[in-house]
């Protein structure tokens, strides 16, 4: 299947830097997903992304859908601590029958914040 | 609404011993799937179903089972159990495979 690569793996800030992480792919995705996973909870969607050039806000995090479709990006303004957590990129792809999609993921960015 | 309820939260088993990891969802959705989460390999997609009778497989269905007897439930069984099945277990559900997918609290398995 597809891979999605997700960097940097990990990030330290202190509370009021932006932050920037980006997700790539070798093939082409009709969707980006956006999640974000808080300690000892499910992954909670962000923002969703459904077209090529598309900028998406939701309050403080920005999101875009790459020109080639090969890749998302996903920045956060103005960090504050509750911002913690693991951010991860996701995408449909087929199956290998091509009747169906699976929703595949990245291996996420694990990002503290310092108060 | 529940939205998606997953039991047990915590299970430890011996190596093999086979338990059902239970999950179900209330909120009408044809597209359900099971993932594994550990450390550094993000989330991983066992077996996902895109309606009741129909299961396909994710990236890692060796050691698991699942079948689709009805739209709410999708249980996900261990035959068989092995210590590389020690993870964090998610379900999750959606419109489709392509719509926003809504995920359980997880269950927290260990086989010793």
């Amino acid at each position: 299947g597809q891979q999605l690569n997700q960097s940097p793996q990990s990030m330290f800030i202190q509370e009021g830097e932006d932050v920037s992480m980006n997700c790539t792919s070798s093939s082409i995705f009709n969707t980006w997903l956006w999640y974000k996973q808080d300690p000892g909870e499910g992954p909670v969607l962000l923002i969703a992304l459904y077209k090529a050039g598309e900028l998406t806000s939701n309050g403080r995090l920005t999101a875009q859908f790459g020109i080639t479709r090969k890749d998302s990006f996903l920045n956060i303004s103005a960090s504050i601590p509750s911002d913690v957590g693991i951010y991860f990129c996701a995408g449909p792809e087929l199956n290998s029958g091509g009747s169906n999609y699976k929703l595949t993921f990245g291996k996420g960015t694990l990002l503290t914040v310092n108060p | 609404n529940a939205g998606v309820t997953q039991t047990p939260k915590f299970q430890v088993l011996k190596t093999g011993q086979s338990m059902t990891l239970q999950c179900a969802q209330d909120m009408n959705h044809e597209y359900m799937s099971w993932y594994r989460q550990d450390p550094g390999m993000g989330l991983r997609l066992i077996h996902y179903s895109v309606g009741a009778g129909i299961t396909d497989q994710g990236e890692v269905p060796n050691g698991y089972n699942v079948s689709r007897s009805t739209t709410e439930d999708f249980p996900l069984r261990l035959l068989s159990a092995a210590p590389s099945q020690t993870s964090v277990y998610f379900c999750a559900s959606s419109y489709s495979g392509v719509a926003e997918a809504f995920f359980g609290q997880g269950t927290r398995l260990t086989v010793v």
